[in-house]
């Protein structure tokens, strides 16, 4: 049992190129995140999905695009990324029922943008 | 939508004494407060959360508070240890949006 499994773990970016960041569970979780973490501002949601076939907005979208590929997977994408991109991604998992709501997260990936 | 705020945002105490975080948010619809321990270079790992039909809830060192009325919950760490140093985040899970917001953050040094 992996829990939350995200690949790459580094990754180095020149402005205007693209990249994915995959994320895959394994617990049957519904719900999948994709944070942010810089320092001071603590953990921003990108985007989630509640469940399989749904997708929203978080706090800070912009620049992003996910995709719910299956209830196992959750995959982040940046078309053309920019230096403010710059940050480390977490992805989480949790199965959002009442009383059963506890959040699991990945390893995390850093990307730098030069 | 909802606000955490989280304080303070570093503390440092001597090894033994007590640390106490303190977080508010702003949603009465939010039910569930999850706190997290972050080490250096580490993801978040769950170490106590709380639910809004309970006041409060002990696993040994660790204890969590809930105010439901002033909308505050705080996290107690008692006899605190070098291996306590931390960041740690508070969060409140907000049902209907399916969201989970966090403070932004308290990094805990416990001094030898």
């Amino acid at each position: 049992n992996a829990g939350v499994t995200q690949t790459p773990k580094f990754q180095v970016l020149k402005t205007g190129q693209s990249m994915t960041l995959q994320c895959a569970q394994d617990m049957n979780h519904n719900s999948m995140y994709w944070y942010r973490q810089d320092p001071g501002m603590g953990l921003r949601l990108i985007y989630y999905s509640a469940s399989e076939g749904t997708t929203d907005k978080g706090e800070v979208p912009n620049g992003y695009n996910v995709s719910r590929l299956n209830k196992r997977e959750f995959s982040l994408r940046l078309e053309s990324a920019a230096p403010s991109q710059t940050s480390v991604y977490f992805c989480a998992s949790t199965t959002a029922y009442s009383g059963a709501n506890v959040l699991t997260f990945g390893a995390g990936s850093r990307l730098t943008v030069l | 939508g909802e606000n955490v705020e989280q304080h303070p945002s570093t503390l440092s105490v001597q090894e033994g004494d007590s640390a106490v975080i303190k977080c508010t948010y702003s949603d009465s619809a939010s039910n569930y407060f999850p706190w997290y321990k972050q080490e250096l270079g580490k993801r978040p790992q769950l170490i106590i959360d709380i639910r809004s039909n309970v006041g409060e809830k002990k696993d040994q060192r660790i204890a969590v508070t809930l105010n439901k009325t002033a909308k505050h919950f705080s996290l107690h760490i008692t006899e605190t240890q070098p291996e306590d140093s931390a960041v740690y985040f508070c969060a409140a899970f907000e049902g209907a949006g399916n969201q989970f917001y966090f403070g932004t953050g308290t990094s805990l040094t416990v001094i030898p």
